[in-house]
């Protein structure tokens, strides 16, 4: 089946400092990508949608300088969290649709949890 | 922001029982997806149900949608202890490789 892995799966760094995770597709293309955060209990919301070649689509009051996306090949996309401080800690997830179970289903990473201390 | 509320939030029963959950959104739809998430992992599809189907069936999950209603529901039958996890709906409004709006997700304990 489609997998989606991510890099680093957790990561604790210092206030100020910038953070790269990555999201790729093993087995498959993808085109586009989407990256979601998850705090604690709460459900995924949708940051941004990751596009090969071009430039990312960043939902509603989601910082585009902070959150730097590039998705630079068809199995690659990163998340750059930029100038980290404590509030960004969080759960980070990315999903890619995959053909396998048809063109609507997404296959999700396992997700980076993310410390700023 | 969330299209989906699924209801209840919490949901604790017995290995061996059904459990029933419940999903209404907001907005027309063109697909209802069910996920499911273990504790600090990433989510796994579950099962995807298109606007102009009623009823799916996979394995032990049965879920149904009423566009009428703008809710869905997903049966787990003779739950185990395994299925214990966070569960969410999400819809998509458009068609392929269009974006997930999810539910704040039920959270299911299943006791052995």
């Amino acid at each position: 089946g489609a997998v989606v892995s991510q890099h680093p799966s957790w990561v604790i760094c210092k206030s100020g400092t910038s953070v790269k995770i990555e999201c790729r597709s093993l087995d498959f293309q993808a085109t586009t990508m989407f990256w979601y955060r998850q705090f604690p209990k709460q459900s995924l919301m949708l940051m941004a949608t990751s596009n090969e070649g071009s430039k990312a689509t960043y939902e509603q009051g989601v910082e585009k300088d902070k959150f730097l996306i590039n998705h630079a090949s068809l199995t690659l996309s990163t998340l750059t969290v930029t100038s980290a401080h404590p509030e960004d800690s969080s759960f980070y997830i990315c999903s890619a649709p995959g053909l396998a179970g048809g063109p609507d289903t997404q296959y999700f990473g396992p997700g980076t949890r993310l410390t700023v201390l | 922001s969330q299209q989906g509320e699924e209801d209840p939030q919490a949901l604790s029963i017995q290995e061996g029982e059904n459990a029933t959950m419940n999903c209404s959104y907001k907005t027309s739809i063109n697909n209802l997806q069910w996920y499911r998430q273990n504790s600090g992992r990433g989510l796994v599809h579950l099962i995807l149900i298109r606007s102009n189907e009623r009823e799916k069936h996979s394995g032990r999950l049965r879920v149904t949608l009423d566009t009428s209603k703008k809710s869905s529901s997903l049966l787990i039958t003779a739950s185990r202890a395994a299925d214990t996890a966070s569960y969410f709906c999400a819809t998509s409004s458009t068609g392929a490789n269009s974006k997930l709006t999810f539910g704040k997700g039920i959270t299911l304990s299943v006791r052995p």
